[in-house]
């Protein structure tokens, strides 16, 4: 069975650093775009970015360049989403997708459960 | 920047035939913009109906699926029952690796 089975809840301060992962497991891990997509409470989703494993290319939403880190570890299949200050605006629902196929013009079409992510003092 | 539209809300009636819509603020969605759509209930992560336009994603019943009508994508839902009450977005390609998300439209089944 394809799954993407992602990290627990976080509860962190303004200013701390954060890495959330997404573990793929039942597929070839480096041979499909993975990302992810964020959603604050209450609100839509949101398109943050993705990477393929098997050579680390990455694309980010321009709303996401520079404020976040997306990276994996084939050798775990294992993609992560990072924050190096966190803010309280990035409270939010944060889930991880595979992409149907390898292109990346192949939607998302397998979704992890979701890590939510609170910030605040 | 490309702000992908959709209506806020909609509502059908059991049984009933729905089509929502997914635009662009400038210009027109073809098929070359993969157009997919997510069905979501609160609490649940989303759950992948349609993509590249009119593919239906593994176990999801044919009384979903997608379109284009004129310039926008489509999503039609069939003999609408009351567990298709939900949010329901689309994404766009953009090229480059960049795909964007419409703002969701609420379903009522009433």
């Amino acid at each position: 069975e394809v799954q993407l089975v992602q990290s627990g809840a976080e509860v962190k301060k303004p200013g701390e650093s954060l890495k959330i992962s997404c573990k793929g497991s039942g597929y070839s891990f480096t041979t499909y775009w993975i990302g992810w997509v964020r959603q604050m409470p209450g609100k839509g989703l949101e398109w943050m970015g993705i990477i393929y494993p098997g050579d680390s290319n990455t694309r980010y939403s321009p709303s996401f360049q520079g404020q976040v880190t997306i990276s994996a570890d084939k050798s775990i299949s294992t993609a992560y989403l990072q924050w190096s200050s966190l803010k309280a605006s990035d409270t939010a629902m944060y889930y991880c997708a595979r992409a149907y196929s390898g292109g990346t013009q192949d939607a998302f079409d397998i979704w992890g459960q979701g890590t939510m992510v609170t910030v605040s003092s | 920047q490309t702000v992908v539209t959709q209506e806020p809300s909609f509502s059908v009636s059991p049984g009933g035939t729905v089509t929502l819509t997914c635009g662009l603020s400038s210009g027109s969605v073809s098929t070359s913009y993969y157009p997919s759509w997510y069905q979501q209930t609160p609490g649940q992560a989303p759950r992948t109906l349609i993509y590249n336009t009119n593919t239906r994603s593994s176990g999801v019943p044919d009384r979903f699926s997608g379109s284009i009508l004129g310039n926008k994508a489509a999503l039609t839902i069939t003999g609408a029952q009351a567990d298709d009450e939900s949010d329901y977005y689309c994404v766009l390609y953009m090229g480059s690796g960049i795909w964007v998300f419409g703002g969701g439209t609420k379903l009522t089944v009433l």
